[in-house]
């Protein structure tokens, strides 16, 4: 198995462009996970989907970012516009099931100028 | 929600010494606690996880303990090596699928 596999790994952009991250969880795992970690506010929680579905956006800072999981392979984060404040290491993470934990992708380090 | 504390922030243990990070929880419904352990530059990685009906659990060198009429679980390693260097965090679920997590220690072991 492959793991959860993110892309792009790094990207860089300017402030105001529109970011798009992307994930492929683990196949057969039904929960998806979009987290953000920054030195100063750790690992913060922004979505999680359960069969596709949404479940709890509740951590998503503001409107300029939206998640979609069109079906049970693929998932993206959507920053637009992006602000310097929004660079940050975004993890994806998929899990069987809770009790079973997460695994995490390797993540995609973003840098907003 | 769920509020998870982590303690020490920073942790430096001389190689062959043990090391304990602690975590105290909010909510007396959660009833899952994995660790997690993330090297720099690399993606957390599940090294433990505990649920509420066990006290404590053991692989090898590392342990985690639970208390749940206080409300803490700890982490404990044991005879730690270079290479346990890394950042720990804890987590509490009481939500089936919503994870929070301790802000993380840094775990330094010096040669």
């Amino acid at each position: 198995d492959a793991g959860v596999i993110q892309s792009p790994r790094h990207e860089v952009t300017e402030m105001g462009q529109e970011v798009t991250l992307r994930c492929k969880p683990i196949s057969g795992h039904n929960s998806l996970f979009w987290y953000r970690q920054t030195m100063m506010r750790g690992l913060e929680l922004l979505i999680y989907f359960n069969n596709n579905v949404p479940i709890d956006d509740s951590g998503m800072p503001e409107d300029r970012f939206s998640a979609k999981m069109p079906n049970a392979s693929f998932s993206t984060l959507k920053i637009q516009p992006s602000e310097p404040r929004d660079s940050a290491v975004y993890f994806c993470a998929s899990s069987p099931g809770w009790e079973l934990g997460y695994t995490f992708g390797s993540g995609t380090r973003l840098t907003v100028v | 929600g769920e509020n998870v504390e982590q303690h020490p922030s920073t942790l430096s243990v001389q190689e062959g010494d043990s090391a304990v990070i602690k975590c105290t929880y909010s909510d007396s419904a959660s009833n899952y606690f994995p660790w997690y352990k993330q090297e720099l530059g690399k993606r957390p990685q599940l090294i433990i996880d505990i649920r509420s009906n066990v006290g404590e659990k053991k692989d090898q060198r590392i342990a985690v303990t639970l208390n749940k009429t206080a409300k803490h679980f700890s982490l404990h390693i044991t005879e730690t090596q270079p290479e346990d260097s890394a950042v720990y965090f804890c987590a509490a679920s009481m939500d089936p699928y919503k994870l929070s997590f301790g802000a993380g220690t840094t775990v330094t072991v010096r040669a």
